[in-house]
């Protein structure tokens, strides 16, 4: 059972925005960094944001994070076919000692 | 290139082990945190464990706690997994990966594991 809670699903149309949400306590995301993963099934899962907003070297801006608090949100512009697939949140959480991935948000371009 | 390529996963009946371990290449494997994550079938990512650079210290999920062991040989730019006694619920694929920035920026493209 995770820690951080994100929509099961969003969707959008070609060319639209969505962002998915990421809950979690003062333990975690609250005093932590957040990343963001994506992950399509049989694949390695690709990091796309670290340090809550920071793209890895290569990653187009279309990809944006943000924090506030003990929440987190992943944002995707310009929504491509290519993004369908399920995306992670995940932070450090102190009080555990270990690592949580959020619930995970399949995104469905429609 | 920066690579992580896992091996050792199988099937095992209930209560057995297995050691995966995941070859490093492209990067200073002495210098990361590394960590093993898996995914069971039709469920979402779960954080397993990692350990520091030098190997001094390890962390785990609290479920698994006692019956697997994380270890890295740096020399051979190699990391380990030991799972012992193991469960269907143990069932996953098992993805290596490479820490960083308290993220994990670097993937395998993963071992299944099959407990039945």
């Amino acid at each position: 059972q995770s820690v951080l809670t994100q929509p099961p699903s969003v969707s959008a149309a070609p060319g639209q925005k969505v962002t998915i949400s990421c809950s979690g306590s003062s333990s975690n995301i609250g005093n932590n960094y957040v990343s963001w993963y994506q992950h399509l099934p049989g694949t390695a899962p690709k990091l796309l944001i670290y340090e809550n907003n920071k793209r890895p070297s290569g990653l187009p801006d279309r990809f944006s994070g943000s924090k506030s608090g003990t929440s987190a949100t992943l944002g995707i512009t310009g929504l491509q076919t290519g993004d369908e697939a399920d995306y992670y949140c995940g932070a450090w959480d102190s009080s555990l000692s270990a690592y949580v991935f959020g619930t995970g948000t399949q995104v469905t371009v429609l | 290139e920066v690579q992580l390529v896992e091996s050792g996963g199988g099937l095992v009946q209930p209560g057995g082990s297995l050691r995966l371990s995941c070859a490093a290449s492209g990067f200073t494997f002495s210098g990361h945190y590394m960590n093993w994550v898996r995914q069971a079938p039709g469920k979402g990512l779960e954080w397993v464990a990692n350990l520091r650079p030098d190997g001094s210290e390890t962390y785990y999920v609290d479920s698994l706690k006692g019956r697997f062991t994380i270890s890295r040989d740096n020399a051979k730019k190699s990391l380990y997994l030991q799972m012992n006694d193991l469960r269907a619920e143990d069932t996953a694929v098992y993805y290596c990966a490479r820490g960083h920035q308290d993220a994990a920026d670097i993937w395998g493209q993963g071992t299944m594991v099959t407990i039945s």
